[in-house]
């Protein structure tokens, strides 16, 4: 299995631009997860899905952000415009509901810039 | 809402010493969580606590869940520089909803 995928590694955009963050959760897991890790604030979780539908989106910051999950391999984060505090390390990470012995998967992240 | 804290928030410690770092919640968690971040990484899944006063190890490493299911300790022996990285405990009281402590940045002076 080739784990979490997220995409793109990094991006660097101006203040105001559209950035979409891709994630692909491992095939399987039924729930899917979107945290935020800076410096200060460590990791904070946005929203999660379960079964493709969102459960809990109380960590999304502000109407800015917007998550969704079409389909069981797909899901994408959205910042719209984008502003300068919203630099960070997004990660995704995916689970099999109740099973003990694996927790959370997280991807390898998406570092983004906002200049 | 639920709070998670860690501490301490950074340990440095001389290569072969031993070091534990504590975790405390605010509520009472069904399950706690335990991850390790390499410098540039990801946090990487290590064990999951379930039961009250429940002790789990992993070579060095050893985990404990309090009586009350509102704290937990990671224990690692003789440590080496391999053991460089952040560790996080993560709480989880209801759902499928884990909340992250602040986490323990460790450094190893070889």
């Amino acid at each position: 299995d080739a784990g979490v995928i997220q995409s793109p590694r990094h991006e660097v955009t101006e203040m105001g631009q559209e950035v979409t963050l891709r994630c692909k959760p491992i095939s399987g897991h039924n729930s899917l997860f979107w945290y935020r890790q800076t410096m200060m604030r460590g990791l904070e979780l946005l929203i999660y899905f379960n079964n493709n539908v969102p459960i809990d989106d109380s960590g999304m910051p502000e109407d800015r952000f917007s998550a969704k999950m079409p389909n069981a391999s797909f899901s994408t984060l959205k910042i719209q415009p984008s502003e300068p505090r919203d630099s960070a390390v997004y990660f995704c990470a995916s689970s099999l509901g109740g099973n003990p012995n694996y927790g959370y998967t997280f991807g390898s992240g998406t570092r983004l810039t906002v200049v | 809402g639920q709070q998670v804290m860690q501490i301490p928030q950074y340990q440095h410690v001389q290569e072969g010493e031993d070091f534990t770092t504590y975790c405390n919640s605010s509520t009472t968690l069904s399950n706690i969580q335990w991850y390790k971040q390499r410098p540039g990484g990801h946090p990487v899944f290590l064990i999951q606590l379930v039961k009250s006063g429940e002790v789990k190890k992993q070579k060095r490493l050893t985990f404990q869940f309090g009586e009350a299911k509102k704290n937990s300790s990671l224990h690692i022996t003789a440590t080496q520089t391999t053991d460089v990285g952040t560790y996080f405990c993560a709480g989880q009281a209801a759902g499928n909803k884990l909340t992250f402590g602040g986490g323990t940045r460790v450094l190893v002076k070889p």
